[in-house]
């Protein structure tokens, strides 16, 4: 079935360990998000990439990386985890900006 | 600056009641239009959208919402609610061009007996 898979699907991590949240797509979208999910926030965007080769900022982006090496996969990176990023992360693709974002079943990460 | 408002946190009807979920949004020009539900564990799944032509617009589930140009609203509406239907509803905005869509903070549904 197509669709974004994400992994892992939950974790618990120390803080001050690297983190890296998979997400592969397999529409052959063009661009690419990442949000987090927190009670009473929404959803916010962390970082986004209208195609491969290009990334951008979303609203906080502070404390994560993210690459787009290829059509299909867009990791998110915590360089080193701080409990106020325990959250859940979702990772979605479009065919363009503007247009329905498809999303993954999300990943629930804690920092300890 | 632009923004989406879900003015409602939470909203609990019974079910076979109506439902109606406010969205309004702040921009220059017509934006197009997303309404998304998650149920608990989920991901976001689109319900309808709108992008032009008719401004009632038809969903999955027996959703339907409508977008008033006169008060940049977009509610979305559904005829009788199902216990099912309880999850959390999303209305997104986006533009052309290469800026991604803009997410209300959600509206939680609970749907009692």
């Amino acid at each position: 079935i197509a669709g974004i898979t994400q992994a892992p699907t939950s974790q618990i991590l120390a803080a001050g360990r690297r983190m890296t949240l998979r997400c592969t797509q397999d529409m052959r979208h063009n661009a690419m998000y990442w949000y987090r999910q927190d009670l009473g926030l929404g959803l916010r965007l962390i970082h986004y990439s209208n195609t491969a080769g290009t990334t951008g900022k979303g609203e906080v982006p502070d404390g994560y990386s993210v690459s787009r090496a290829n059509t299909d996969d867009f990791p998110l990176t915590l360089a080193s985890a701080v409990p106020s990023q325990t959250s859940v992360y979702f990772c979605a693709s479009s065919q363009g900006q503007g247009r329905p974002q498809h999303f993954g079943d999300g990943t629930r990460l804690s920092i300890l | 600056a632009q923004s989406v408002t879900q003015p409602d946190i939470h909203i609990t009807v019974s079910e076979g009641a109506s439902l109606e979920l406010r969205c309004n949004y702040s921009y220059g020009a017509t934006p197009y239009l997303f309404w998304y539900v998650q149920s608990p564990g989920q991901g976001l799944q689109l319900l309808l959208k709108y992008f032009s032509g008719d401004t009632l617009v038809q969903g999955i589930k027996g959703f339907e919402a409508e977008f008033k140009r006169s008060q940049s609203s977009f509610n979305l509406r559904k005829p009788s609610v199902h216990w099912s239907d309880a999850a959390e509803y999303f209305c997104a905005v986006g533009l052309s061009g290469n800026t991604p869509l803009v997410f209300g903070k959600g509206t939680r549904l609970s749907v009692i007996a």
